[in-house]
């Protein structure tokens, strides 16, 4: 079974220090991995999709890499803001249906 | 665009009684899902739907049913719910199969069973 994993737990950061998200997964036959961010007691917003090709994708401040072979993606955010605060979770695609495999996630503190 | 929504938002329900979350997108996606999400277990599969009339079970099925006779609507029932149903629950949907299509997630239910 997949296991997807997120080191660290939680992360505080000064404001406009970059910030450095690990997702880790056991199993490299992925279809594609997904950055979702979560506010508190919100849904889930889509950040980034990596297809299972691709080795990076990027949308404004943010960037994702994907390194399958090392099971391994890391999610950039450069220079961080307060607004930036939330719950980051990176999903993998498991099969071509589109289920997801969630990481338990990183809880991330911007402070002014 | 209301995009993806989920009725009720809050639900406070008794052990055994029967209830349904509701699910409704505009999007006209074809793949539709619904999770769980726990305190120590992280967002968890219970059921997916490929289009009307198809769908089948995720990683924790047990004491749920769901149905999709529209294509936008994808209802989620407890049975007869118990104390461990207590959670949240987000629905979500996909334009169609494969590594291109990202999910996207409504509001989410915060179900409690007393």
């Amino acid at each position: 079974k997949q296991e997807v994993t997120q080191i660290p737990a939680a992360l505080s950061v000064p404001e406009g220090e970059n910030l450095v998200l690990n997702c880790s997964f056991t199993d490299s036959a992925i279809y594609n991995l997904q950055w979702f961010r979560q506010d508190p007691g919100k849904g889930l917003t889509s950040l980034l999709l990596i297809q299972s090709s691709q080795r990076e994708q990027t949308s404004g401040r943010l960037n994702a890499s994907l390194d399958k072979s090392s099971g391994r993606s890391t999610l950039y955010i450069a220079a961080s803001q307060p607004g930036d605060s939330a719950t980051y979770l990176c999903a993998v695609g498991t099969d071509s249906w589109g289920k997801l495999q969630f990481g338990a996630g990183t809880q991330v503190v911007v402070t002014p | 665009d209301a995009g993806i929504t989920q009725s009720p938002r809050y639900k406070i329900t008794e052990t055994g009684r029967q209830v349904t979350l509701m699910c409704h997108q505009t999007w006209s996606h074809s793949y539709m899902f619904w999770y769980r999400q726990d305190l120590g277990h992280g967002l968890r599969l219970i059921y997916y739907s490929a289009a009307a009339d198809i769908t089948d079970k995720g990683e924790v099925p047990d004491g749920y049913v769901v149905s999709r006779s529209k294509t936008e609507n994808f209802p989620l029932t407890l049975e007869s719910a118990t104390r461990s149903q207590t959670s949240v629950y987000f629905c979500a949907s996909s334009e169609s199969w494969g590594s291109s299509y990202e999910q996207y997630f409504g509001p989410g239910t915060r179900l409690t069973v007393t």
